[in-house]
């Protein structure tokens, strides 16, 4: 009954090398959300849309992008990935209005070689 | 923008004993605070909240009070058990479409 469904589960990629982490909802939650997290640290929100509207943080690096092409998905592009963005990547998604819990994927580890 | 502070960071209990995490938030308009536990290598999981016009909830063993004045809110675990054995993490939004802030987190020992 995955809601939230992250692809891949485990991805390694090379220093330097395009990668992109996709995230998918059965919820049809208008926000999505994506964080990083690093280990034994809170996760950090880098950027969310709400419907088409993107929201990037204040401080993603230029290397984080995203798109949303369709309310069930989300894509996160790291253009150049270096050994710093080794991270878990959690995609979340909530309803807005008083309803706003916000339910996550399972996360993409990602391993930069 | 919203920083949410979360105390201690690490919190060690025998079993049957409570454990209470504390949380401080800046942002006045925040009036949404869901509390997560995440396993290990596992998703962060909502397991209880609370809105700014309550003042506390409760659900079996677990609690949350919020202090909307001092901007203070608290998750309080009674009789734990080793599977309360997480990390746990506070987090603050200012409702549906806002983002939510999440605290530090506290890693949660159950000694059995």
């Amino acid at each position: 009954d995955a809601m939230v469904i992250q692809n891949p589960r485990y991805q390694v990629t090379q220093f330097g090398k395009p990668v992109t982490l996709s995230c998918s909802q059965t919820l049809n939650h208008n926000v999505m959300y994506w964080y990083q997290q690093k280990s034994s640290q809170a996760p950090k929100l880098l950027f969310h849309y709400y419907d088409k509207d993107f929201n990037n943080e204040a401080d993603t690096p230029d290397n984080f992008q995203s798109r949303r092409p369709n309310t069930s998905f989300c894509f996160l592009d790291i253009r150049s990935p270096g050994l710093g963005d080794a991270a878990m990547y959690l995609c979340a998604t909530s309803f807005t209005g008083e309803n706003t819990e916000a339910f996550f994927g399972q996360g993409t580890r990602l391993t930069v070689v | 923008g919203e920083n949410v502070e979360q105390h201690p960071s690490t919190l060690s209990v025998q079993e049957g004993d409570s454990a209470v995490i504390k949380c401080t938030y800046s942002d006045s308009a925040s009036n949404y605070f869901p509390w997560y536990k995440q396993e290990l290598g596992k998703r962060p999981q909502l397991i209880i909240d609370i809105r700014s016009n309550v003042g506390e909830k409760k659900d079996q063993r677990i609690a949350v009070t919020l202090n909307k004045t001092a901007k203070h809110f608290s998750l309080h675990i009674t009789e734990t058990q080793p599977e309360d054995s997480a990390v746990y993490f506070c987090a603050a939004s200012k409702g549906g479409g806002f983002k939510t802030i999440f605290g530090a987190g506290t890693r949660l020992f159950v000694k059995a």
